[in-house]
C-alpha cells in the first residue's frame, strides 16, 4: 500500500486534457516537493515535472504540475497517442525518512 | 550526455546475495546524490535507498533495511547496491538514477535513470 494515491486509471480523447490526482499527507505531499515520472511500455521512467511545478529541459509546455495541501495533480493538454503510459508521482517522506512513490496511473488515449 | 549504466542483475536462491551496479559518465558524480528504484513485475516503482554525494548520509526503504546496503566509489564514478538475504518479493527491475540536489524543501527528482539491471529471486 503506497503512502501516494493515485487512480488505477484514466482515458481521454486526443487532444482532449486529462488530469492525474496524487493524494498523500503533512508528512509527503504537505511539506515536500512532489516530482512526476512518465513510464512508457517497456522503458525507464522519465521525469516530466520537478519541484511541484517545473518541467526539465525538453518537457512540452503540455505537461504541468500543481500542488494543494496534501494533494498534486499532474495536467497534460492536447492528447496523442504517444503520450499512453504510466504516470507516478513521487516526493520525499519526513515521517519515514524515504522516498515514496504513488501506485502509478496508466493513460489510455482513447 | 549523462549516462547510468546498471550491471550484476540476474537469478539468485532465496536467502542469497547479489551486488548490482551503476557506472555513471557525463557529470560531476560527486556532486549528485543518486538512488536505487525497483519494480516488480506488473507493478509500480518503489523507491529502495538513497545516498548523498559523498556518502554522508544513506537512507532505506523500511523493506529492505538490514538487508540491503547502499555504497558509492566516487573515484570510479560508480553506486552499488548490495542485496543481501533475498527474498522472491525482491523480484523486480532495479533502476539507478540521479537526484537533483535538494536547495531548501525536501523532494525526490530524480532526473536521469539507468535502463534497469533484473533480479530474478527463485528456487
Amino acid at each position: 500500500q503506497s503512502m501516494l494515491t493515485q487512480p488505477p486509471s484514466v482515458s481521454a480523447a486526443p487532444g482532449q486534457k486529462v488530469t492525474i490526482s496524487c493524494s498523500g499527507s503533512s508528512s509527503n505531499i504537505g511539506n515536500n516537493y512532489v516530482s512526476w515520472y512518465q513510464q512508457l511500455p517497456g522503458t525507464a521512467p522519465k521525469l516530466l515535472i520537478y519541484d511541484n511545478n517545473k518541467r526539465p529541459s525538453g518537457i512540452p509546455d503540455r505537461f504541468s504540475g500543481s500542488k494543494s495541501g496534501t494533494s498534486a495533480t499532474l495536467g497534460i493538454t492536447g492528447l496523442q497517442t504517444g503520450d499512453e503510459a504510466d504516470y507516478y508521482c513521487a516526493t520525499w517522506d519526513t515521517s519515514l525518512s524515504g522516498g515514496v512513490f504513488g501506485g502509478g496511473t496508466k493513460l489510455t488515449v482513447l | 550526455e549523462v549516462q547510468l549504466v546498471e550491471s550484476g542483475g540476474g537469478l539468485v536462491r532465496p536467502g542469497g546475495s547479489l551486488r548490482l551496479s551503476c557506472a555513471a559518465s557525463g557529470f560531476s558524480f560527486s556532486s549528485f546524490g543518486m538512488n536505487w528504484v525497483r519494480q516488480a513485475p506488473g507493478k509500480g516503482l518503489e523507491w529502495v535507498s538513497s545516498i548523498t554525494g559523498i556518502a554522508d548520509y544513506l537512507f532505506y526503504a523500511d523493506s529492505v533495511k538490514g538487508r540491503f546496503t547502499i555504497s558509492r566509489d566516487n573515484a570510479k564514478n560508480s553506486l552499488y547496491l548490495q542485496l543481501n538475504s533475498l527474498r522472491v518479493e525482491d523480484t523486480a527491475v532495479y533502476y539507478c538514477a540521479r537526484e537533483i540536489p535538494v536547495v531548501t524543501v525536501p523532494a525526490k527528482n530524480l532526473d536521469y535513470w539507468g535502463q534497469g539491471t533484473p533480479v530474478t529471486v527463485s528456487s
